[in-house]
Order: structure tokens, then sequence, then C-alpha cells
């Protein structure tokens, strides 16, 4: 079974700021881990996923994250944050073909002019 | 082309109702769920259909009861539900078990 823990709850930040949220996960096999943003009143919204290969991801809207096997994270980043980037993010991670998907608890992203 | 579909986009029912909620796909995706979320908390998986087939139930309540009538749709069919059942009911699909693409949600508000 996996799991997955996001370190921070809720992160305030400033516009043109940069921003990390954290995520670790446990497994005991190989897995695939992937950023979800939800934005209020909408569905999730696939950021970025790590399946295998390069270890440093790139996603929409200017995001990436980086796959550490040691430390077991997978920290997402954003060079310099809009208003727009105002939402809750998911962390996830799946062990592979089983259907199923954890998720952490989710980090309220709140960007101040 | 990753959108899923998800219609109605809100619903209020009474608990004495039976109402449906649907979701379609054109991906080519064999894969669909059904999430139940409550506000600030993550997406709680409900089922998953594989090939068309029931493959995952994760005990849910018998008045929740999904149907796939074919590999582009995805139903779930509600009676007599409870207050604490109101919930944004997601639906998503993914071609084997790894990326899954999410709908908007339908927002379900039981009186």
């Amino acid at each position: 079974a996996q799991s997955v823990t996001q370190l921070d709850s809720q992160v305030p930040v400033f516009e043109e700021a940069p921003v990390e949220l954290r995520c670790n996960y446990s497994s005991s096999v190989s897995v695939y881990l992937f950023w979800y943003v939800q934005y209020p009143n909408q569905g999730l919204q696939l950021l970025l996923k790590y399946l295998s290969g390069s270890t440093l991801v790139k996603g929409i809207n200017g995001f990436e994250a980086e796959f550490n096997k040691s430390q077991t994270s997978f920290h997402l980043r954003k060079p310099s944050v809009h208003i727009s980037d105002t939402a809750e993010y998911f962390c996830a991670v799946s062990g592979g073909n089983d259907y199923k998907l954890s998720f952490g608890a989710g980090t309220t992203v709140t960007v101040r002019a | 082309d990753t959108e899923v579909t998800q219609t109605p986009k809100h619903l209020v029912m009474g608990m004495t109702n039976k109402k449906s909620l649907k979701c379609e796909q054109h991906m080519g995706h064999r894969a669909m769920y059904w999430y139940k979320q409550k506000a600030k908390k993550p997406p709680e998986l409900m089922f998953v259909y594989s090939y068309e087939k029931l493959s995952i139930n994760e005990s849910v309540p018998s008045r929740f009861s999904p149907e796939c009538p074919n590999s582009s749709l995805l139903n779930l069919h509600l009676h007599a539900l409870q207050p604490e059942d109101s919930a944004l009911y997601l639906c998503a699909s993914s071609q084997t078990g790894d990326t899954q693409y999410f709908g908007p949600g339908t927002r379900l508000t039981v009186l």
C-alpha cells in the first residue's frame, strides 16, 4: 500500500515570489507520482506526473517537481506565482496498474498581491 | 484531448428522490472512476470500472449504484440519499491504472 504526506496544510505567498509545496510518500513498490490542482468549485487538473525517467518533471503553468527516491519526496515548485495560482494542491501516488490513487490531505496556496 | 465531462453541474434532491449522475470520456480510456469529495478534503474513491466491469467497490452504501453502459459512459444512480451524502462527485478516467484525468464534478446537495 502507498501513502502520501503533504507537509504544509496552508501556504500563504506574495505574488511573484517562489513557492515550494512539500510531499513525502511511502511505498513498498515502485511508484507513480502526481500533482493535481483544484481551483474553487472545479474538478482536479493534472499539473504534472512522474512515471519513470528524468527525476525533474516539468508541468503546466510553470510548475515543476523533483522525484527524490532516497528521500521519498516529490516536492512541487514554481519560481514566481500569480494571483491565479490560488488553489488547493494535491500530491498523489499510485503503485502502478492497480487503479488506486492515494492522495495527500492537500495544501491550500493563497497568493496575495 | 484529456476531457472528461460530467452532468449535471449541480443537483439538489430530497431524501426520497431518485437521480443519476453522468460521466463521459472520448479518450479511449478503459478505466473509469467515481470519487466523492467533501469540502477541504481529498477525493475518496468509490468505484472503479475496468473494461466495463466493476473491479473495485470501496464498501459504498447500496444507495449509490454505478453503471457502465459502454466504454465511454459511466453513471451513478442515487436513491434514498442522506444529507451527509452532500458532496462534490468526481468522475475520472485512465488508459490503464496510472494517470487519471478528472471531470469538473457534480455538486450534490441532499435536503
